[in-house]
């Protein structure tokens, strides 16, 4: 079974550029996540995707970053217009839900290789 | 809220020796605590999780870790360093959702593990 994919694999911009990141989840899995790791810092949270809904943002920095999943398949991770302070690692992750006995179980996360961008 | 710290951002060993990564987490709910190895130009990959159950975790590689709740910690180890053990680690917290399984995760800065031949 195929992992979490990205593309690109590297990316390589100007200030005031745009870039557009996707990910394309493990089949079947409903729940998308988009990570962020900044030069030497933690890996953060920026939203999570259930299905084509967004169910949680509140990770995202500004309006620049823009997150779609149309359809509830692959997402696009959108940064217009790129800054400096937007390099670093975006990683997607993927998970399923799981019915067992009447109750919702949200599963492990499958992280992808990540997108390395850098903004000169 | 939940947070992670890690010990030490570079932590070397010689090749042989027992590998000891340390992580504490903070959590106002029951967590589930993971570590995540990201070998050279690769992505994450879970090497272990604890949800419920036993506290000490065994994951791939030789690797195992254990969940203190009195200490808060889930301190990685592994009894003998290999030299394809290189790489970046990331202990992680999740916090247990009402209805079963996981939330986004956080994750603590990381810790690059060398294996000294």
């Amino acid at each position: 079974e195929a992992g979490v994919t990205q593309f690109p694999s590297h990316s390589v911009i100007e200030k005031g550029q745009t870039v557009t990141l996707r990910c394309d989840p493990i089949s079947g899995h409903d729940n998308l996540y988009w990570y962020r790791r900044v030069m030497g810092k933690e890996i953060k949270f920026l939203l999570h995707f259930v299905k084509e809904s967004k169910q949680d943002e509140s990770g995202m920095p500004n309006n620049r970053f823009l997150a779609e999943r149309t359809g509830g398949t692959y997402s696009t991770l959108k940064v217009q217009p790129a800054e400096l302070e937007d390099s670093g690692v975006y990683f997607c992750a993927s998970s399923q839900d799981l019915n067992f006995q009447g109750r919702n179980f949200r599963e492990t996360q499958y992280f992808g290789p990540g997108t390395r961008l850098l903004v000169l | 809220a939940q947070s992670v710290t890690q010990l030490g951002s570079h932590v070397s060993v010689s090749e042989g020796a027992l590998v000891l990564l340390r992580c504490n987490y903070s959590s106002s709910v029951p967590p589930y605590l993971f570590w995540y190895v990201q070998y050279p130009n690769q992505g994450l990959q879970l090497l272990l999780k604890y949800t419920t159950g036993a506290t000490l975790v065994k994951g791939i590689n030789g690797f195992e870790a254990e969940f203190k709740k009195s200490e808060t910690s889930f301190h990685l180890t592994k009894p003998s360093a290999h030299m394809s053990d290189a790489a970046e680690y990331f202990c992680a917290v999740s916090p247990m959702l009402s209805s079963g399984g996981y939330q986004k995760v956080t994750f603590g800065t990381g810790t690059k593990l060398q294996v000294i031949p």
